[in-house]
């Protein structure tokens, strides 16, 4: 158990849904990462929040969103699914934002199928 | 677009044998983490090395870094089956809007067999 919990596992929609996929990092971390890895692919950079503030933005679809609660969790809201967003989502944290010595901690991550 | 890719993007050992893996990414860097992947699974953090750095180790891993070729390998020796994973490395540097981020490259798969 890394300390960073995803929720849930696993989820199958149907095209044009919406569906949000939450994330508990690890105690006393305040910056959160969600990250897509689809089949045979390396991790895409979706977003970053620092304590409940967006930092940064990678290659976020305009249909995907996401925000960061006062207690730390963040969810990821993906609308209008198609078939191409099945993927792993990942959730990662750090204890702080900008460069950090120790890595981020991944959850387990989100299996999103779309069918 | 990703910033690392790592090379071979496969590679199939025996049990005992060194396993090499390499990165490649574009622009300068502030650091550069390499991290394992089991199947399906989340990444788990394996070592960081800065880029004032030329080599480094922990355990069974050595991990070196040219900067001036914009590279980086990942050296596993005496490989074990539990090693076979994905193994990807992620550099970190400030972006253009001053905000810090990592990129992960591709990744290796590893297969180690016993």
């Amino acid at each position: 158990d890394s300390g960073v919990t995803q929720t849930p596992k696993h989820l199958i929609t149907a095209t044009g849904q919406r569906v949000t996929l939450r994330c508990s990092p690890r105690s006393g971390d305040l910056s959160v990462y969600w990250y897509q890895q689809s089949l045979d692919q390396g991790l895409q950079f979706l977003i970053q929040y620092y304590n409940g503030e967006e930092r940064a933005k990678g290659n976020i679809l305009e249909r995907f969103s996401a925000q960061q609660f006062p207690d730390l969790h963040s969810e990821l809201n993906l609308s209008s699914l198609e078939l191409g967003d099945s993927a792993l989502y990942f959730c990662a944290s750090s204890a702080r934002s900008g460069a950090t010595n120790y890595g981020y901690t991944f959850g387990s991550g989100t299996r999103l199928t779309v069918v | 677009s990703q910033q690392g890719e790592e090379d071979p993007q496969a590679l199939s050992i025996q049990e005992g044998e060194n396993a090499t893996m390499n990165c490649s990414y574009k622009t300068s860097i502030n650091n550069l983490q390499w991290y394992r992947q089991n199947s399906g699974r989340g990444l788990v953090h394996l070592i960081l090395i800065r880029s004032n750095e030329r080599e480094k180790h922990s355990g069974r891993l050595r991990v070196t870094l040219d900067t001036s070729k914009k590279s980086s390998s990942l050296l596993i020796t005496a490989s074990r089956a539990a090693d076979t994973a994905s193994y990807f490395c992620a550099t970190g540097s400030y972006t253009t809007s001053g905000t810090y981020k990592y990129i992960f490259g591709t990744g290796t798969r590893l297969k180690v067999l016993a």
